[in-house]
């Protein structure tokens, strides 16, 4: 079955540091990936997605993801956070093997210490 | 502006009551979803639908109910037989595989305390 897991439940990170905030899937098959922010209290807005063709994607408020077929991975970067970053960051991939319903990664918090 | 609008925002229920969440949206997707979030848990799957008057079981269906007599509206009843029904859900829609993979809209939540 298919599986995404988020490695770091919580990401502490100085204001204007980089971060980057991993995700790994399992599939066999042919993959759309996403990256989703919740701040508190609200529902989830679309950072990015990946549905094909160059491997680095650009999403809002600075965001950007790499995918790597070969590790499997979609991890999420931005190369200085801000405050208003602090969120919950949840990775979801869709595919055939889950008839395109999104499969979610149990999220990672994003803490931004000033 | 297109988009989902769950309501109310917070609502507070007394154990052994039935209570009814609202989702509406307009956004002219055919698929509508139900999520649960506890804390440290990530999303689980209540109930989906696809299509006008039909929708499946997700994950932790138990003790809920839903119904899909419209294409916009898709709402969710906790019903007494849930046991923990505390935590936040949120209502989604998409336009249904394989058409399109784009991702699917929130709306804004639904936070239900039992009181």
């Amino acid at each position: 079955a298919q599986s995404v897991t988020q490695l770091d439940s919580q990401v502490p990170v100085f204001e204007e540091a980089p971060v980057e905030l991993r995700c790994n899937y399992s599939s066999s098959v042919s993959v759309y990936l996403f990256w989703y922010v919740q701040y508190p209290n609200q529902g989830l807005q679309l950072l990015l997605k990946y549905l094909s063709g160059s491997t680095l994607v650009k999403g809002i408020n600075g965001f950007e993801a790499e995918f790597n077929k070969s590790q499997t991975s979609f991890h999420l970067r931005k190369p200085s956070v801000h405050i208003s970053d602090t969120a919950e960051y949840f990775c979801a991939v869709s595919s055939m093997d889950s008839n395109y319903q999104l499969i979610w990664g149990a999220g990672t918090k994003l803490i931004i210490k000033p | 502006d297109g988009g989902i609008t769950q309501s109310p925002k917070y609502l507070f229920r007394k154990e052994g009551q039935n209570v009814t969440l609202s989702c509406e949206q307009n956004l002219n997707h055919d698929a509508m979803y139900w999520y649960r979030q506890d804390p440290g848990q990530g999303l689980r799957l209540i109930y989906y639908s696809q299509i006008v008057n039909d929708f499946q079981k997700g994950d932790i269906a138990e003790g809920y109910s839903v119904s899909r007599e419209k294409k916009e509206s898709f709402p969710l009843t906790v019903t007494s037989a849930q046991k923990n029904p505390t935590a936040f859900y949120l209502c989604a829609s998409s336009i249904p595989p394989p058409s399109g993979v784009y991702g699917y809209t929130f709306g804004s939540g639904t936070r239900l305390t039992v009181v």
